[in-house]
């Protein structure tokens, strides 16, 4: 399989706990892309790279998120001090061409 | 008001029925336009993209998007079931950041 993958595919959590996922992105895409997806909402984006550089963070992306991408190769997303408004599916996209970006299956975050 | 409007649906056809979904946005920046499907508890894929205003044709896809009117349409001729999905629109005025609408829930009964 060629495509994004993302891990681990689902993640249950209690408040106040951090959690890590990790996002493989298509082996020569050089930007990567997070996004976040509520029920019944379209992706709503995080954050950007290219290669190893962090280029673009949303407002969205409190102090509790952080995002790395070392070597520019996979991607990391980070959320301390989990609250359950943070329930939602993160979504990772990459791409090589400007606009086409291709997302993965998603991690599938519930905050109990 | 939202950047990109799309109508939630949800949307019923018999199969072989053409589906028609459409998007309007407020961002006159806006200049590439996608469509992409979205399966349950799945991650969106890409459809297709388009940069201009006009038609494009892909199978049994046509994008279609009119700059003047900010109005952005997706036709699907010979629906199958497999159609079944939710159907998001997506623009971008630069190279990274997409903006969504919100989805229509599209279903395809055989």
């Amino acid at each position: 399989d060629t495509g994004v993958s993302q891990n681990p595919r689902h993640k249950i959590t209690k408040r106040g706990q951090n959690v890590t996922f990790r996002c493989d992105p298509i082996s020569e895409h050089n930007r990567l892309y997070w996004y976040r997806q509520t029920l019944g909402q379209g992706p709503e984006f995080l954050t950007y790279f290219q290669n190893e550089a962090q280029l673009e963070k949303s407002r969205l992306l409190s102090d509790r998120f952080s995002a790395e991408r070392p070597k520019g190769s996979f991607s990391t997303l980070e959320i301390q001090r989990t609250e359950q408004g943070d329930s939602a599916m993160y979504l990772c996209a990459s791409s090589l061409a400007l606009y086409e970006q291709y997302f993965g299956p998603g991690t599938r975050l519930t905050v109990t | 008001q939202k950047e990109v409007e799309q109508d939630p649906g949800p949307l019923s056809v018999p199969e072989g029925a053409i589906v028609s979904l459409n998007c309007t946005y407020s961002n006159s920046a806006f200049q590439y336009f996608m469509w992409y499907r979205q399966y349950s508890r799945k991650g969106p894929e890409l459809l297709m993209y388009t940069y201009s205003s006009g038609n494009k044709e892909d199978g049994r896809f046509t994008a279609q998007v009119d700059k003047s009117s900010k109005y952005i349409s997706l036709f699907i001729r010979d629906s199958q079931p497999s159609d079944s999905a939710t159907y998001l629109c997506a623009m971008s005025s630069n190279d990274y950041k997409l903006s969504f609408g919100a989805g229509t829930t599209v279903t395809v009964r055989a």
